[in-house]
């Protein structure tokens, strides 16, 4: 079945590193891939995200990559700051219908 | 503007009792999603309301679960006999129309109800 996965549960690095975080996914016909930020206690936050038809796209700070030849997302936040810190889920958009598939999430603890 | 609110934000009850929890979405918003996330883990879809279509349950984990949405906007979501598995936060979504043109629109999330069963 379709699913979306993550590669590190959790990340922690140093206030203003850059950060990198990736996911896999197994259905090669989603057409649509979105970040979510999720803060404690907080509903996931929409951060960017890319439509197969592009293989990068950049917003304030945060970049994300898709390569469809091995079905690997990537979300990298540049500078990061304390306020980066959250857990950080990849979602895709099954062709068949509105519902988002969601990976497990990595934590990113950011260091002062 | 306003975004989606939930009620109640947290819910505790004892196992074998009926619950029900609201989402309100963004006005004007067709597209209505319900979720669960389980500790430490992803958001697990339920199921969702688009306009006047019949609703996709595809995610509903058993019969003991159901939603309806009245009137096009509120949204309750149903668990009879509440088990402890059943423990989780429920996250309610909205979105302007899915469907031919609507692929990417965003969804908007709302806080959760965090439902622990005792």
């Amino acid at each position: 079945g379709e699913s979306v996965g993550l590669h590190l549960p959790t990340l922690s690095v140093q206030e203003g590193d850059n950060s990198i975080i990736n996911c896999a996914y197994s259905n090669s016909a989603s057409d649509y891939f979105i970040w979510y930020k999720q803060e404690s206690g907080k509903g996931p936050q929409f951060i960017i995200d890319i439509r197969s038809n592009m293989d990068k796209r950049q917003g304030q700070r945060v970049t994300v990559l898709l390569n469809k030849t091995v079905k690997h997302l990537s979300l990298q936040i540049a500078a990061t700051q304390p306020g980066d810190s959250a857990v950080y889920f990849c979602a895709e958009k099954g062709w068949q219908g509105g519902k988002l598939i969601f990976g497990q999430g990595t934590e990113l603890s950011v260091k002062p | 503007g306003a975004g989606v609110s939930q009620s109640p934000s947290n819910k505790v009850t004892e196992k074998g009792k009926d619950v029900e929890l609201r989402c309100d979405p963004i006005s004007g918003h067709t597209a209505l999603y319900w979720y669960r996330q389980s500790l430490g883990q992803g958001l697990e879809f339920l199921i969702y309301f688009q306009g006047n279509s019949a609703p996709d349950k595809s995610g509903l984990p058993s019969d003991r679960f159901s939603a309806e949405r009245t009137g096009g906007s509120v949204s309750t979501l149903t668990i009879q006999r509440t088990q402890q598995e059943d423990s989780a936060v429920y996250l309610c979504a909205s979105s302007q129309r899915t469907g031919a043109g609507g692929l990417y629109n965003e969804q908007f999330f709302g806080p959760g109800t965090r439902l622990t069963v005792l």
